[in-house]
């Protein structure tokens, strides 16, 4: 069965210092992940996406993940933290279990970044 | 380029009343996912449907109902509303390609049970 584990429930750092939010994964298949955001009171916003290409995604706002299979982890990284990074994210697996299956979304249970002046 | 779209966009409702919400997925999605999201809570999934049959199902209360129509568009019934029922109802699809897995969220219908 799949899942997502996100390990921390909440990080904090200061602005200007590196993030990283972990997320590790368990999948029957070769499953598609992906990392959302989601400001106060906003929907959810795709960040980055890995469908079985490159190891290592570039998303939007300097963020980045790499996919690693032998961890079975997807973490999130982002070199310097802006103010406008706080807000909460979520780790979603995407699996699609055989040819003209339908999708299967698993979300983590999402971690809160704030960061601090 | 087209996104997914929820209406309505808030809805204000009393305790035991019906609500509708309706989500138009992205043009040649085939897979509509419902979720709810409580205050300060992560989305909890509650059903989803593939080529207008229901394909899994999650925490959905009995009173709740939804279905997927010719359109592909698709409502999620909300029956002897609750307190607890206040949340943000978000909808997501995705498109039908192999590989390309990625889910769509609508902006969310904000439901507010008094």
């Amino acid at each position: 069965a799949q899942s997502v584990t996100q390990l921390d429930s909440h990080v904090s750092v200061s602005e200007g210092t590196p993030v990283l939010l972990r997320c590790n994964y368990s999948s029957s298949y070769s499953p598609s992940l992906f990392w959302y955001v989601q400001h106060p009171n906003k929907g959810l916003q795709l960040l980055l996406k890995y469908t079985s290409a490159a190891t290592l995604v570039k998303g939007i706002n300097g963020f980045e993940a790499e996919f690693k299979k032998s961890e079975t982890s997807f973490h999130l990284t982002k070199p310097s933290a802006h103010m406008s990074d706080a807000a909460e994210y979520f780790c979603v697996v995407s699996d699609r279990p055989g040819s003209g299956g339908y999708n299967k979304l698993i979300f983590g249970a999402g971690t809160r970044l704030a960061v601090h002046p | 380029a087209a996104g997914v779209i929820q209406s309505p966009r808030h809805l204000i409702k009393e305790k035991r009343e019906t609500a509708t919400l309706k989500c138009y997925p992205i043009p040649r999605h085939d897979t509509v996912y419902w979720y709810q999201q409580g205050p300060g809570q992560d989305p909890q999934f509650l059903i989803s449907f593939y080529e207008k049959m229901q394909s899994d199902k999650g925490s959905i209360p009995d009173r709740f109902s939804a279905q997927q129509f010719s359109d592909y568009h698709s409502e999620l019934n909300m029956s002897s509303l609750e307190l607890g029922d206040s949340a943000l109802y978000f909808c997501a699809s995705t498109p039908p390609e192999e590989g390309n897995t990625e889910a769509f969220f609508g902006q969310g219908t904000r439901l507010t049970v008094v």
